[in-house]
Parts: structure tokens; sequence; C-alpha cells
């Protein structure tokens, strides 16, 4: 089966960097992805990571290293819109394609 | 901008019963999936959907639960028989591709409540 660990909640104040780890384990692997979610709405993608290094996009970047099953999205100069849960999902063919969500951290950033 | 719309927003359903969700995901996507989300946990994944098959699914999509693209633009979630466990939102999503970058777009939900 797909597991992935990722912690529950992180805090972090405006301006600041914060990092959000996911560690996977899957048969299958092509790639990792991270979502954003905030309260009530839907899950809206943002970075996808197929192959080893850093992948930027504005204030997000996302990382993967496959040899580590390792990956994390960092978010910089933080702003009070970012706070909302980050998925980290795991993009595997196990017979088909599918999607596996972590579940989710919470990132709450104050002033 | 295009984006996956599902119907209805809310559905109430007594347990035993029949619902149908319905999605429109978007038109020149080629692969559909349904998740839930139950309150406060996180996203499930149900089932994958391509050429008009299941491409996938999950423990949790049992005999219980269908999909069905009964046209060209919508494709429906049909739970059979509701249980109380089956209160959550479910998402329908769709992306352009398997392979490659894979964003899958996600539409509102709908939040479905059994009683």
């Amino acid at each position: 089966g797909q597991s992935l660990e990722q912690p529950s909640e992180v805090t972090a104040v405006e301006g600041a960097i914060v990092q959000i780890n996911c560690t996977y384990q899957t048969s299958g692997f092509y790639g990792l992805s991270w979502y954003q979610q905030h309260d009530g709405g839907a899950p809206t993608f943002l970075s996808y990571n197929a192959l080893d290094g850093l992948e930027e996009t504005g204030r997000f970047s996302s990382f993967l290293s496959r040899s580590d099953s390792y990956g994390y999205l960092l978010l910089q100069e933080l702003q009070m819109k970012d706070s909302a849960s980050y998925f980290c999902a795991v993009r595997a063919n196990t017979g088909g394609f599918k999607t596996i969500f972590g579940a989710g951290t919470r990132l709450f950033v104050k002033a | 901008e295009p984006e996956v719309t599902q119907t209805p927003s809310h559905q109430v359903t007594q347990m035993g019963q029949e619902v149908i969700l319905r999605c429109v995901p978007i038109s020149n996507h080629l692969y559909f999936y349904w998740y839930r989300q139950i309150l406060g946990q996180k996203v499930e994944f149900l089932v994958s959907f391509y050429n008009n098959e299941i491409s996938e699914k999950s423990e949790i999509f049992d005999d219980q639960f269908s999909v069905e693209r009964p046209d060209g633009s919508n494709f429906t979630l049909k739970i059979r028989s509701t249980k109380l466990e089956d209160s959550a939102m479910y998402f329908c999503a769709s992306s352009r591709t398997t392979g490659g970058v894979t964003e899958a777009f996600f539409g509102q939900g709908t939040r479905l409540t059994v009683v």
C-alpha cells in the first residue's frame, strides 16, 4: 500500500519561511504533489516533482529526493492568507494511476 | 478559467437511501477521480476513471459505490445504500494527463450528510 507522513501542525510568523516535510512509502512511484486547502474549500494544486531537486513557483518551492522517499514544501515571505492545510500527495501507478494524500499539515501564520 | 463543477453543494439523505453526486469535469480532461474527506481528516482516494472504465479504486470503494460517465460531460458517483459513516465531503477531480505534471483540478465538493 501507500503511506505518507507529514507533521500535523506548524505555526510561523508573517514574513518568515516555513518548511513542511513529507516522507512516503509506495510502489510504482511517479511523483509528489502539494496541495493547499483552506477551510471549507477544495484542494488546489501547488506543485509537482517527478525528478529529484527543487521546483520554484513564486513564494513556494518544492523539493524531492526519490532515493530518500522524501520531499518538502517551502513557503517564503509568509502571509496571513497562507494559513491553510497543506497536503503532500503521491502519484503512483499500481496497475492504474491514483493520487494518495497525506493527512495534511495545518499551517497557522501569526502576525 | 475552466473549472470542475459539482452538484449539489449539500445533500442530506436518510440512511439506506441511494444518492447520486454529479460532476462536470473540465472539458478536455481525460482522467476523472472521486475523493472524499471526512470532516477534519485527510483527503481519501476513492476511484479513478479513464476511457469509460475504472482505472483504479481504493478499499473504500466497495460494492455500494459505482461511477458512471453517462454522457460526454457528466461524471457521477452513486452510493446505493448510504450509511452514517458515508457522511463526508466528496470531491470530484479531473486531469488532462496521467503522467508528467499531474495537476488535478478539484471541484468545490458536495457535502453529504447521512441521517
